[in-house]
């Protein structure tokens, strides 16, 4: 089955102690996102890959930490997660970064819900 | 400057009703994406369509209809004879061709009472 599959679904951590979600993908898809979503604020990017070892910012980088040494895995990485990184968070990817019929809709993992004390 | 404005923040109403829901996109790109995603109370987020700017037809697949119209800029959504599994918060995004990321709405808390 096609699918993104996302590791913890749940976790409550404290200040400062280092985790890394996991993000795996078994469409063979370029491009893969890190999203988290907040009351208020909706859906905000934090992270993209392109494609195996590039990387850039989205619009919420600051805290974390992202690597994409294989095609199929864009783990996240808070190095020291405080607790205004509590949130639900998503990752996604899609076929290609480009347009294109049928490339570009991205596929969404079932969630992280974090909560950091 | 992208956005999307779902100007409905809660709708609730009774099953086998016909609702709408609202999108309305800003773009100054001429090639983008449309879709709608569903967020059921279990968290994730789910597909539901994706249309593209050059491809004004409306679609329907089963109780789920969608109206896209470049001149108005929008593209609603509706659901014929709701159903209490059709409760969940949905979300309109947009992405231009080449962007890095979907532009989301702020969703529409869908409710359908027995």
């Amino acid at each position: 089955e096609a699918q993104v599959t996302q590791n913890p679904r749940y976790l409550i951590t404290v200040t400062g102690k280092k985790l890394t979600v996991t993000c795996s993908q078994n469409m063979n898809h370029e491009y893969m996102s890190w999203y988290r979503q907040d009351p208020g604020l909706g859906l905000r990017q934090i992270y993209y890959s392109m494609n195996v070892e590039v990387t850039d910012k989205g619009d919420v980088p600051e805290g974390y930490k992202v690597s994409r040494k294989e095609k199929r895995n864009f783990p996240l990485i808070l190095e020291s997660p405080s607790p205004n990184q509590t949130s639900l968070y998503f990752c996604a990817s899609s076929l290609s970064r480009t347009g294109g019929l049928n490339t570009d809709t991205q596929y969404f993992g079932p969630g992280t819900r974090l909560t950091v004390l | 400057a992208q956005k999307v404005t779902q100007a409905q923040t809660e709708i609730s109403v009774v099953e086998k009703e016909d609702v709408t829901l609202d999108c309305v996109y800003e773009t100054r790109d001429t090639t983008y994406y449309l879709f709608w995603y569903k967020q059921p109370p279990s968290g994730e987020l789910v597909f539901l369509i994706r249309r593209n700017s050059f491809d004004e037809q409306n679609e329907i697949s089963g109780r789920y209809s969608w109206n896209f119209q470049k001149s108005t800029s929008s593209f609603n959504f509706t659901i014929t004879a709701s159903q209490v599994v059709d409760s969940a918060v949905y979300f309109c995004a947009l992405k231009s061709q080449g962007a890095q990321k979907l532009v989301f709405g702020q969703g529409t808390r869908l409710t359908i009472n027995p």
